[in-house]
């Protein structure tokens, strides 16, 4: 299996500009979540799709974040416009998850080291 | 609401020394625990998995025993090698009300080991 695949691995760019990340999920997985990790805040959980349909984006840090997941295997995260202050490392994940194979493990892509200058 | 737990780093140990990393965690159902890893440069990896009380997970020389009545998941290894300084989480994956799955991460913890 390929496994979580995110694009671009590193990111840098000035504030202002808009930042788009990309991610496939493996094939067969039905859930996608994005995470920020910082130093200072660790790993956050920003949105969790199921199905393609957004579940829970109360992590998602103000308007200038959208998020999108078109078709099963592909999604985007949306900065614009971007802020030093999002500087960090961005990781897409994702699992298969029913009522009958509950709590299956994240499998997570290697994620996207954003700069925002 | 739910909630993990786990000690603070950095946890600096030399080569072939025990190590255990704490976490505990709360939950109002019956919550699946993981222990996942995280190399510099890489996203985090699943080490090992329990889904019930007293269930063993293991992997690569790791152990954690899901405990129901300490609401622990304690990770340990009998001795540790350089290569795995990484850092630790631990987490919880449970099932909400509206039939989706919520999933909580600890801090995570810095093992440093030192040849």
């Amino acid at each position: 299996d390929a496994g979580v695949i995110q694009s671009p691995r590193h990111e840098v760019t000035e504030m202002g500009q808009e930042v788009t990340l990309r991610c496939k999920p493996i094939s067969g997985h039905n859930s996608l979540f994005w995470y920020r990790q910082t130093m200072m805040r660790g790993l956050e959980l920003l949105i969790y799709f199921n199905n393609n349909v957004p579940i829970d984006d109360s992590g998602m840090p103000e308007d200038r974040f959208s998020a999108k997941m078109p078709n099963a295997s592909f999604s985007t995260l949306k900065i614009q416009p971007s802020e030093p202050r999002d500087s960090a490392v961005y990781f897409c994940a994702s699992s298969f998850e029913d009522r009958v194979y509950s709590n299956q493990p994240q499998h997570f892509g290697d994620g996207t080291r954003l700069s925002i200058l | 609401g739910d909630s993990v737990t786990q000690m603070e780093g950095p946890v600096t140990l030399s080569e072939e020394a025990f190590l255990t990393i704490n976490c505990t965690y709360t939950a109002t159902g019956y919550p699946s625990l993981f222990w996942y890893v995280q190399y510099p440069g890489e996203g985090l990896q699943l080490l090992l998995k329990a889904t019930k009380a007293d269930d063993k997970g293991s992997n690569k020389g790791f152990e954690a025993t899901y405990r129901k009545e300490t609401t622990s998941f304690h990770l340990e290894k009998g001795s540790v090698q350089v290569s795995d300084s990484a850092v630790y989480f631990c987490a919880l994956g449970t099932s909400t009300t509206s039939g989706t799955y919520k999933y909580i991460f600890g801090t995570g913890t810095r093992l440093k080991v030192l040849a």
